[in-house]
């Protein structure tokens, strides 16, 4: 099994809603991304999960707010967000965060904030 | 600063077509991927490379670290290896993002029938 599952694979949400996405994989990876891509533009880092703990946020805004419940989960939740924020949300994972590792992507959750 | 160059931004050729995507950076690496990307988002990766070449089916990668460039080249392509390929690089010291890639900008390819 080398995937990455996402869901929802879309979501349309107001900006006073509260919502998550969700992101899992059963390879035994030990390094969790959350990814954001806008339109013709390539993928953005928001956040980095090293065993579980977070390691790196990207100065990200704290209307996303990242969970790692265990080491197969990812989740990303959403509140207040802008119209901005629509994009699409990618979860990767890879063996670690250490360079020489394959990473292995979602197919993505297309977000539109209305 | 750490940078990544694709070229060319967009392709559009024949089915059959020898298909070659060219990826340069400014400065060392420890690590580069070549990503495809279809309309519906998801991402594969295709190869990961920090020496020499890599062959996958139709697909082949290499890389020259001395000269920090390396090629993607699809053989006989087809409409399906229509898509957008992407050069992504890990500096050694996290020049691009906090894990390390740096992402080019893309490639667009169009095989036509």
């Amino acid at each position: 099994d080398t995937e990455v599952t996402q869901t929802p694979k879309h979501l349309v949400m107001g900006m006073t809603n509260k919502k998550s996405l969700k992101c899992e994989q059963h390879m035994g990876h030990r390094a969790m991304y959350w990814y954001k891509q806008k339109a013709k533009k390539p993928p953005e880092l928001m956040f980095v999960y090293s065993y579980e703990k977070l390691s790196i946020n990207e100065s990200v805004p704290s209307r996303f707010s990242p969970e790692c419940p265990n080491s197969s989960l990812l989740n990303l939740h959403l509140h207040a967000l802008q119209p901005e924020d629509s994009a699409l949300y990618l979860c990767a994972s890879s063996v670690d965060s250490l360079s020489g590792n394959t990473i292995y992507f979602g197919e993505g959750s297309w977000l539109t904030v209305v | 600063k750490n940078e990544v160059e694709q070229s060319p931004q967009n392709l559009t050729a024949q089915e059959g077509e020898f298909i070659t995507i060219n990826c340069s950076y400014s400065v060392g690496i420890s690590a580069l991927h070549w990503l495809q990307q279809h309309p519906g988002g998801g991402i594969v990766s295709l190869f990961m490379l920090s020496s020499g070449k890599k062959k996958h089916g139709r697909l082949i990668a290499t890389i020259n670290i001395q000269e920090k460039h390396s090629s993607l080249h699809i053989t006989a392509s087809h409409p399906r290896d229509s898509a957008v390929y992407i050069c992504a690089v890990r500096f050694p010291y996290s020049g691009g993002g906090a894990d390390g890639l740096t992402f080019g900008k893309g490639t667009h390819l169009i095989i036509q029938p």
